[in-house]
């Protein structure tokens, strides 16, 4: 299986700050890296697939980098609606499709 | 535009059978994607249960591959989980996703996802 870890578990920023996340995987999984956005009692968002490809609809103040086993999501100058939490998943192979442990962003 | 919506019993009693469908409107599960399964027990994080595509290839995460069994009803345009021999660990909020058929392989259109609670 390939593990995927996610640092921080969470981060505490004002409106205006750049956020940065990383997620590894345990091997290489080229550019096969997708990121979602969950609030609260709702379900995931897909943001970034294809480790830097922005979903349609998503702000481009969200980025994302990366290839191999190293990955970076980005957000330039957050917003008071990017509160919840992020998400990397490994979209290489499965069986099994993993999740990275999420990093929960909260606006100071 | 597709949509997604699970539907079951909330309230499953131990080493009983969960069965829980997803309805997909806006879209023909026979199209293509692959359409799976995807669990977060209360407070934590995600895990993939499974995908099936068309009725004839169905992955499973190798955790719960002795205890589940997707399948597709294509003239409902639903597919269904049975995940058997429940205990409280498997208590959790249930999505059902579409899943790309390709790489990168991610869920794409999400339900918004039912609690099921295992208990006595």
């Amino acid at each position: 299986d390939i593990q995927m870890t996610q640092s921080p578990s969470s981060v505490s920023a004002s409106v205006g700050d750049r956020v940065t996340i990383t997620c590894r995987a345990s091997q290489d999984i080229d550019s096969w890296l997708v990121w979602y956005q969950q609030k609260p009692g709702k379900a995931p968002k897909l943001l970034i697939f294809a480790a830097s490809s922005l979903q349609s609809g998503v702000p481009s103040r969200f980025s994302g980098s990366g290839s191999g086993t190293d990955f970076t999501l980005t957000i330039s100058r957050l917003q008071p609606e990017d509160f919840g939490t992020y998400y990397c998943q490994q979209a290489n192979s499965f069986p099994p499709l993993t999740f990275g442990g999420g990093t929960k962003v909260e606006i100071k | 535009q597709v949509q997604l919506q699970e539907s079951g019993p909330g309230l499953v009693k131990p080493s009983e059978t969960l069965s829980l469908t997803c309805t997909v409107s806006g879209y023909s599960i026979s199209s293509g994607y692959y359409w799976g399964w995807i669990r977060q027990p209360p407070g934590k994080g995600l895990e993939w249960i499974g995908n099936i595509y068309h009725s004839w290839s169905t992955y499973y995460n190798p955790s719960l591959k002795s205890r589940v069994t997707i399948s597709l009803d294509t003239s409902n345009n639903q597919f269904s989980l049975e995940l058997s021999s429940v205990t409280a660990a498997d208590t959790a909020v249930y999505y059902c996703a579409r899943v790309m058929s390709y790489r990168p392989y991610y869920f794409d259109s999400w339900g918004q996802g039912t609690l099921v609670t295992v208990s006595s």
